[in-house]
């Protein structure tokens, strides 16, 4: 079946502008992540959704940071205000049913340059 | 919170040669371990996993890694390597309950030369 897929691949933005991130989950998974790679870092956690249950937010680095997720379906990551510190990577994961046990499987990632 | 250090942030290695990449973690709590993948211009794979039982998980592509709890450690290790195995390897551990992110290390590039 499909895999997870992100929109844009790549996307170059200027300082001060938002931007908005994609994420389609493979079908059935109720849980999605999203994360963060740097330049030569690994990844960091940003936010999780389960279900309908509240997202853990824990990640965000800051509130020019948001997400949100329709249902068990896509999920859209927003950044407003965008800094040269924002250009990274942005992975979004989706498994089966969140357990700590489960497997996550990545999109491709969207490439974010801001300039 | 846990944590997970990866020694190497390079690793040359002729191919056909065995290598290993060091991984360790700390945790206040039991967790569950992950190595994954991340060949030049794809996505994160999974290898492996180690969710509970024997301390020796076997992986795809020939890769293995072995648990010690004693050292908090899931070392990665290949008995032969080829030039296709040139990659990004990233440790990574979730808590041992629901519902939970991955942390991961920094990763280890691994160069397979000829």
């Amino acid at each position: 079946g499909a895999g997870v897929s992100q929109s844009p691949s790549n996307k170059v933005t200027e300082k001060g502008k938002d931007v908005e991130l994609r994420c389609d989950p493979i079908s059935g998974h109720t849980a999605l992540y999203w994360y963060r790679q740097r330049l030569g870092q690994g990844l960091e956690f940003l936010i999780y959704f389960q279900g309908n249950s509240a997202p853990d937010k824990s990640g965000l680095p800051s509130d020019r940071f948001s997400a949100e997720r329709t249902g068990e379906s896509v999920s859209t990551l927003t950044i407003q205000r965008t800094q040269q510190e924002d250009s990274a990577v942005y992975l979004c994961a989706s498994s089966p049913m969140g357990q700590g046990t489960d497997t996550q499987y990545f999109g491709p990632g969207t490439r974010l340059t801001v300039l | 919170a846990q944590s997970v250090t990866q020694l190497d942030s390079q690793v040359p290695v002729f191919e056909e040669a065995p290598v290993e990449l060091r991984c360790n973690y700390s945790s206040s709590v039991s967790v569950y371990l992950f190595w994954y993948v991340q060949y030049p211009n794809q996505g994160l794979q999974l290898l492996l996993k180690y969710l509970s039982g024997s301390t020796l998980v076997k992986g795809i592509n020939g890769f293995e890694a072995e648990f010690n709890k004693s050292q908090t450690s899931f070392h990665l290790r290949k008995p032969s390597v080829h030039i296709s195995d040139t990659a990004e390897y990233f440790c990574a551990v979730t808590k041992g309950n629901a519902g939970n992110m991955l942390t991961f290390g920094g990763g280890t590039r691994l160069m397979v030369k000829p």
